[in-house]
Formats: structure tokens, C-alpha cells, sequence
């Protein structure tokens, strides 16, 4: 099953950019990804999906455009302009794995973002 | 609109058992697999179980095969999860979330579950 690898922490301050990256374990370059944004305190929210070819699907209901990603071999980023204050959040990314009778779905360690 | 409440966690002991509850509103629950994650203290999110629309399927995480076991009652738009045999790293927030486009699309809140002595 494939492993998802995320930094643990990032910064930006507010009205600038930031891409955040999570990393497939290799061979898994197929692969696609979700995005979820964790506000402190709540649950998860669906951002959305990422593969090869960049967005699959729509985003999550209430993402503003500020949100966009790309993937490139086994990278999957998130990237998010102009910044503001309600983006402090963790940003966890998940990918499901089938694999003849078994199922599982992983989650990266989380990115903790913080607005300066 | 579409929501999802958690309820039943609490303070158990280890060996001690559990049944966590989640009311689904605002959609036709009897059309979309479920799931379960959960999230220890300050720790990434870890998905535990998931069962498909009938309830026919059901998938398990290692880590709670043997020992949680999911169900759902579409007439009570209800999704469950029993817990024996509690452990200390079992303790964590659970979230339960509804599988769409095969994926997590909507989360609810969380209740959590302490396993101390």
C-alpha cells in the first residue's frame, strides 16, 4: 500500500502564497490524492482531489479559488494564494488502496500551517 | 443541509468496551458507503473502517480487525461502531464521514475516546 509523506509544519504570511506537498511512496505515481483542510478544533473538510493531470472532480463545497493543485510524478501539491487568516489549518492528504479482497485508506502525518 | 453527529465516546478502561453512533441528515443515507477515522492526540488522521451502502461490505484497518465492528441501520439513517477490547492507543477523536465520488466528502464533528485506568 502506498505510504503519503507530508512536512510536518509550513508558513506564510498573510496576502502571499504557499504549496503545500504531499509525497506518494514509489510506485504509486498513479496515484491520486485528496486534500483536506482541518481548522483547529473541528473536523476534516474535503478540499480536492489531485492526480497526474492536476484537479479530478470539483472542490469542496465553500473552497474558494485561492485553492488550486498539480501533480507531478509522485508529488501532489496544494497550493494556496493570497492567504488569509482562516487558512491556519492543518492540511491532511489521503489516498485510497485496493487491492484484490483488501481495502485500506491512508492519510499522510498532516501539514500544519500557520499564517504569519 | 448535509450533517453528520458523532456521539458515545467517553472514559472506558482498558479491556473495556464502547459503542459509538453517527446521525446522518440532509441526504439519502441508504445511498452512500461510511466510514470511520480517527485521530489520536496531536497525531495525523488514521482511518479505520469503512461498510458499503447495504452494509454487505466491510473493510477493517489492522490495527481494530477483530476488535471494532461497524454497522449501519438505514431506517435509523444510524452508522455505528462497536468497540471491545479497548486499548490505550485507541484512544483518539472519532470521525465518521460519508464516501462519495469515492471520497471522504463530508466529516462530522467528532466524539472522543479515552482509554485509562
Amino acid at each position: 500500500q502506498p505510504v503519503l509523506t507530508q512536512p510536518p509544519s509550513a508558513s506564510a504570511s498573510l496576502g502571499a502564497s504557499v504549496t503545500l506537498t504531499c509525497t506518494l511512496s514509489s510506485g504509486y505515481s498513479n496515484y491520486k490524492v485528496d486534500w483536506y483542510q482541518q481548522r483547529p478544533g473541528k473536523g476534516p473538510r474535503f478540499v480536492m482531489r489531485v492526480g497526474t493531470g492536476g484537479i479530478v472532480g470539483s472542490k469542496g463545497d465553500g473552497i474558494p479559488d485561492r485553492f488550486s493543485v498539480l501533480g507531478s510524478g509522485l508529488n501532489r501539491y496544494l497550493t494556496i494564494k493570497n492567504i488569509q487568516e482562516e487558512d491556519e489549518s492543518d492540511y491532511h492528504c489521503g489516498a485510497d488502496h485496493g487491492s484484490g479482497s483488501n481495502f485500506v485508506w491512508v492519510f499522510g502525518g498532516g501539514t500544519k500551517l500557520t499564517v504569519l | 443541509q448535509v450533517q453528520l453527529v458523532e456521539s458515545g465516546g467517553g472514559l472506558v478502561k482498558p479491556g473495556g468496551s464502547l459503542r459509538l453512533s453517527c446521525a446522518a441528515s440532509g441526504f439519502t443515507f441508504s445511498d452512500y458507503y461510511m466510514s470511520w477515522i480517527r485521530q489520536a492526540p496531536g497525531k495525523g488522521l488514521e482511518w479505520v473502517s469503512y461498510i458499503s451502502s447495504s452494509g454487505s461490505t466491510i473493510y477493517y484497518a489492522d490495527s481494530v480487525k477483530g476488535r471494532f465492528t461497524i454497522s449501519r441501520d438505514n431506517a435509523k439513517n444510524s452508522l455505528y461502531l462497536q468497540m471491545n477490547s479497548l486499548r490505550a492507543e485507541d484512544t483518539a477523536v472519532y470521525y465518521c464521514a460519508r464516501v462519495g465520488r469515492g471520497l471522504l466528502d463530508v466529516w462530522g464533528k467528532g466524539t472522543t475516546v479515552t482509554v485509562s485506568s
